[in-house]
């Protein structure tokens, strides 16, 4: 089955600054990768999401980069804000069924 | 309500007792899922279940039996729970389909469970 693991496991950042996370898959059939934002008490909310045939999607301040080649995907987060201050969850989606594994998460800290 | 909706939000339940988690879905989706957060380890997904069918269920043990009576319904009945159960239990549903489905989901706000 699909392997998602996800780096680094906590990050800290100077308000402003950008923020990287990223995630390695191992099935090259995946084709649907997700990230999501959980914040502490909180359901996980979808942020931002590619499909295998896009190379990168931005929206605003968030912007997501695949690499089939390589597999693996990460997160840019750019400007960060205090309120970005919670756990992502990258996924990959097996390209058979519904079968979405998760990476491990990422803790991130915005510092003001 | 909207989205997706679960209850109860948290459940204290001991190894001999047998319990039920409710999910609802009011997003006209086809799949509904069960996953299990614990701390410091990956969302798990427990099972699956398109068009009222499960399609997936990931060698979980048998003390959790899930039921989907139709597609905006989701249970997950509950019993003979062992203690390293306790986690927070998450429904999602998403619209599935081929290359064209809308492959987001769309999570519950989760029932925390503790047994003791």
């Amino acid at each position: 089955g699909e392997n998602v693991e996800q780096h680094p496991s906590t990050l800290s950042v100077q308000e402003g600054d950008s923020a990287v996370i990223k995630c390695t898959y191992s099935d090259s059939a995946s084709n649907y990768f997700p990230w999501y934002k959980q914040e502490l008490g909180k359901r996980p909310q979808l942020i931002i999401d590619i499909r295998s045939n896009v190379g990168e999607k931005k929206d605003q301040r968030i912007a997501v980069t695949l690499n089939k080649t390589a597999k693996h995907f990460s997160l840019h987060i750019t400007e960060t804000q205090p309120e970005d201050s919670a756990v992502y969850f990258c996924a990959a989606r097996g390209n058979t069924g519904n079968q979405f594994y998760f990476g491990t998460g990422t803790s991130l800290t915005v510092i003001p | 309500e909207t989205g997706v909706t679960q209850t109860p939000r948290h459940l204290v339940m001991g190894m001999t007792n047998k319990k039920s988690l409710k999910c609802e879905q009011h997003l006209g989706h086809n799949a509904m899922y069960w996953y299990k957060q614990s701390a410091k380890k990956p969302l798990e997904l427990m099972f699956v279940y398109n068009f009222k069918e499960q399609t997936e269920n990931n060698s979980v043990p048998s003390r959790f039996s899930p039921e989907c009576p139709n597609s905006s319904h989701l249970f997950l009945h509950l019993h003979t729970l062992q203690p390293e159960d306790s986690a927070l239990y998450l429904c999602a549903s998403s619209q599935d389909g081929p290359w064209q489905g809308l492959w987001e989901q769309y999570f519950g706000p989760g029932t925390r469970l503790t047994v003791t």
